[in-house]
């Protein structure tokens, strides 16, 4: 049990344009979904929290504009990186806590996204 | 600070025991101890987490010093498999996870 999928495992795309990457709990509801963004050899860096029908809050350095996040029922969000350059190339990676899980918060990943821009 | 401190990186032999020390000098009375860990191109997989007391489950041991201030990960019997970073994570406030750098575990054949 507690599986997160994300869609697609890989893009590349041209500079300018926008991609959306989806994540889903596949057989629990998560309170709660996070995304993270690696950088090669170095360690997963918290983008924003995300939770079911409310804003997205972002951690301090992501642009919000740039990197739209919905999260619009139980079992999916999204993460839009929007007018993507060169610079956003990365492994997205998204987590989601179990509605039924209340102390110990462990949190489930997805594969992870690997975006490349051109 | 919500971050722990592990060693940079490790090795161990193929079929022998690992130990991942992990110190977490500052957490509170109610922080989880959590251990993932994550393979190459691949999202952090959950190993095992705890409280007080020392856990079992099918892939690891996790032994909680009594002052909460430190942990181990063991692996009873590593295997190529195994290899792969380790991180050891406190849960800070609202439930967010701060990765820090993670063990880096390398296996001999």
């Amino acid at each position: 049990g507690a599986v997160v999928s994300q869609h697609p495992s890989w893009v590349i795309c041209k500079s300018g344009t926008s991609v959306k990457i989806e994540c889903r709990s596949l057989d629990f509801q998560a309170t709660t979904m996070f995304w993270y963004r690696q950088f090669p050899k170095q360690s997963l860096m918290l983008m924003a929290t995300s939770n079911e029908g409310s804003k997205a809050t972002y951690e301090q350095g992501v642009e919000k504009d740039k990197f739209l996040i919905n999260h619009a029922s139980l079992t999916l969000s999204t993460l839009t990186v929007t007018s993507a350059h060169p610079e956003d190339s990365s492994f997205y990676i998204c987590s989601a806590n179990s509605i039924q899980v209340t102390l110990d918060n462990t949190q489930y990943f997805g594969p992870g996204t690997r975006l490349t821009v051109l | 600070d919500a971050k722990t401190t592990q060693p940079n990186s490790m090795e161990s032999n193929e079929e022998e025991p690992v130990h991942l020390p992990c110190n977490h000098s500052t957490i509170s009375g109610t922080d989880y101890i959590h251990w993932y860990r994550q393979l190459p191109s691949q999202g952090p997989e959950y190993v095992i987490h705890g409280l007080t007391s020392n856990v079992n489950n099918r892939m690891a041991s996790l032994a909680i010093a009594e002052d909460r201030k430190s942990s181990t990960l063991i692996l009873h019997r590593a295997t190529l498999r195994d290899a792969a970073v380790y991180y050891c994570i406190r849960y800070s406030s609202a439930s967010k996870i701060i990765f820090g750098s993670g063990t880096r575990l390398s296996i001999r054949p």
